[in-house]
């Protein structure tokens, strides 16, 4: 069965600070990782996806890495804004199509 | 661009009572998916649907739950006889065939009491 962790499980970052939060998996037979993020009580809005053949994916000021051998992803956000303030929740396709999800990063940027 | 859509957006409904909760995925998707999220938990998958069936549940997805494409365009998920525990967001996604990305819509919150 397909585990996945996210550390840390929460983060507070001053405003402009890198944001670097970290996602691994268990079994790496994977087509692919989603990021998301999700504001509370709200429903998921796909960040990035990147496929089981490529290792990275970039869009705007977010950029993920993904290790599918080692089964580690990493998802970084250049110069932190209050806006990005939200759970980031790091999710991965399995070969029975399956989406298993970690229990998310809750990122605070201070003004 | 084309999204999948769900309602209610919030539901509140008494234990015992059966809810229906509705999608309309993506036009020309073929695989269907519920997953839930209690409050502060993880998203859990509960249910895949392909060619009109089920195609693998997981141990949530009890007799209590059915699935069911009534029509061209909806996909819905019928809980029998809510529990206190079935409080949750619910989010149904969508899936091309020959693609492994999922769609997901904005989620019914389910409040049972």
């Amino acid at each position: 069965k397909q585990e996945v962790t996210q550390i840390p499980a929460a983060l507070s970052v001053p405003e402009g600070e890198n944001l670097v939060l970290n996602c691994s998996f268990t079994d790496s037979a994977i087509y692919n990782l989603q990021w998301f993020r999700q504001d509370p009580g709200k429903g998921l809005t796909s960040l990035l996806l990147i496929q089981s053949s490529q290792r990275e994916q970039t869009s705007g000021r977010l950029n993920a890495s993904l290790d599918k051998s080692s089964g580690r992803s990493t998802l970084y956000i250049a110069a932190s804004q209050p806006g990005d303030s939200a759970t980031y929740l790091c999710a991965v396709t399995s070969n029975d199509y399956k989406l298993s999800f970690g229990a998310g990063t809750t990122v605070t940027v201070r003004a | 661009e084309p999204e999948v859509t769900q309602t209610p957006s919030h539901q509140v409904t008494q234990m015992g009572q059966e809810v229906i909760l509705r999608c309309v995925p993506i036009s020309n998707h073929l695989y269907f998916y519920w997953y839930r999220q209690i409050l502060g938990q993880k998203v859990e998958f509960l249910v895949s649907f392909y060619n009109n069936e089920i195609s693998e549940k997981s141990e949530i997805f009890d007799d209590q739950f059915s699935v069911e494409r009534p029509d061209g365009s909806n996909f819905t998920l019928k809980i029998r006889s809510t529990k206190l525990e079935d409080s949750a967001m619910y989010f149904c996604a969508s899936r091309a065939l020959g693609t492994y990305e999922q769609y997901f819509g904005p989620g019914t919150r389910l409040t049972v009491t």
